[in-house]
């Protein structure tokens, strides 16, 4: 098993560009989240789901948008890139009722 | 509010010294309390949960209710241990979104 991967694992955009950071797992894990890490502030949620079709909110949400069309893939998509979004963003997984979520190597973006 | 506090951002102690890193906690209603670690170069793990009240590498926690507490211990620090360490917390049987302390980064001088 790959667990949970996530790529690219760096990328430097421009302020206004769009891209997508994509995450995949290969545990058949029905819940999937997306955090970003920075320093002195630890990692905050961004999105989680809690399966197919199944997306909402976490603490700090703007500027970010998601979707899950299957079990596997979550994918976060930055729809105009700012500096304030220059961070590392962890994607993990995990199962109902489960107690320990699974983390991907995190993609650390730049915005100039 | 939902909120997890670490309050040292560095902690730098001596190989063979304790070990003890201050996570507290503020949640209305009954939390799951964890530790996740990060090794260089490594992914966030779990370390260890409050439910299983056990012993990971040396390492222990005590979820103290009264002092809304969750400190991790470890009375002799080795070199290996140097890490950044996050306390989390989540809502019982909900461990789909975690909220995370603001990390503490651990450094074991030989």
């Amino acid at each position: 098993n790959a667990g949970v991967t996530q790529t690219p694992k760096f990328q430097v955009l421009k302020t206004g560009q769009s891209m997508t950071l994509q995450c995949a797992q290969d545990m058949n894990h029905e819940y999937m989240s997306w955090y970003r890490q920075d320093p002195g502030m630890g990692l905050r949620l961004i999105h989680y789901s809690v399966g197919a079709g199944i997306t909402d909110q976490g603490e700090v949400p703007n500027g970010y948008n998601v979707s899950r069309s299957t079990t596997e893939d979550f994918p976060l998509r930055l729809l105009s890139a700012a500096p304030s979004q220059t961070s590392v963003y962890f994607c993990a997984s995990t199962r109902p009722g489960a107690y320990e979520q699974y983390f991907g190597p995190g993609t650390r973006l730049t915005v100039t | 509010a939902q909120r997890v506090t670490q309050p040292e951002k560095l902690l730098s102690v001596f190989k063979g010294a304790p070990v003890e890193l201050k996570c507290n906690y503020s949640y209305s209603g009954s939390p799951e309390l964890f530790w996740y670690v990060q090794y260089s170069r490594q992914r966030l793990q779990l370390l260890l949960r409050h439910i299983s009240r056990e012993s990971i590498k040396g390492f222990t926690a005590d979820l103290n209710k009264g002092e809304t507490s969750f400190h991790l211990k470890k009375p002799f620090a080795q070199e290996e241990d140097s890490a950044m360490y996050y306390c989390a917390l989540s809502r019982t049987g909900n461990t789909g979104k975690l909220i995370f302390g603001q990390g503490t980064t651990l450094q074991v001088k030989p």
